[in-house]
């Protein structure tokens, strides 16, 4: 079973900032958090990933809290394109495989 | 940027047939994965594969299927008698391995397998 849970939706205004929680309780010191996410069926498109500090790249920003057990996703200015269903995941130490548990995720509505 | 690159897009087969699902990975990545989705389900494990070797796999996977790396850049994965339920999105997966441990996932675009 997956070891984060997320709201299973949301919905966002277009141009406004999503913010997308996720809860990891049981995390482990060295776990990191991965987020995807899937467009239709497409095939998840890895977006971030971090341990404990918050992380930004050119798609979306990771912002960990101090005690690790959640993180909230943001994407500061939704677009309609960035409707999709988001996956907060928590790879167990390993190699992926069993290690990397999809659950269901949160589908993104971005509004007009 | 390099991409993980799945053919056919869509395949149609009827249930009892063989079909083979292709893939090529991110050139430079070790491990290789097929994960698999039922319409409106969870994306699913099926087998990780390093070193020309299974090194994991879920009860997903059971003797109908086994997966091959015939040459340095495809890795394909066969079913060998298909069944209805087998009708799903089956992804492709690569991932660089070695120092870079904690380097992500990458997932190809996937197959449709629609059995009848």
């Amino acid at each position: 079973d997956a070891k984060t849970t997320q709201p299973p939706s949301m919905d966002c205004a277009e141009g406004r900032a999503a913010n997308l929680p996720c809860n990891h309780s049981t995390i482990s010191g060295n776990e990191y958090v991965y987020w995807y996410r899937q467009i239709h069926s497409q095939g998840p498109q890895y977006i971030i990933h971090g341990l404990k500090n918050n992380e930004t790249n050119e798609m979306a920003s990771l912002i960990i809290t101090e005690d690790r057990k959640s993180s909230t996703l943001i994407l500061p200015h939704a677009t309609l394109r960035d409707t999709a269903v988001y996956y907060c995941i928590v790879r167990v130490r390993g190699d992926y495989g069993q290690n990397f548990v999809f659950g269901p995720g949160t589908r993104l509505s971005v509004l007009p | 940027e390099p991409e993980v690159t799945q053919t056919p897009s869509h395949q149609v087969t009827q249930m009892g047939q063989e079909v083979i699902l292709r893939c090529v990975p991110i050139s430079n990545h070790l491990y290789f994965y097929w994960y698999r989705q039922i319409l409106g389900q969870k994306v699913e494990f099926l087998v990780s594969f390093y070193n020309n070797e299974i090194s994991e796999k879920s009860e997903i996977f059971d003797d109908q299927f086994s997966v091959e790396r015939p040459d340095g850049s495809n890795f394909t994965l066969k079913i060998r008698s298909t069944k209805l339920e087998d009708s799903a999105m089956y992804f492709c997966a690569s991932y660089l391995g070695g120092t870079s441990f904690n380097s992500p996932l990458h997932f190809g675009n996937g197959t449709r397998l629609t059995v009848t």
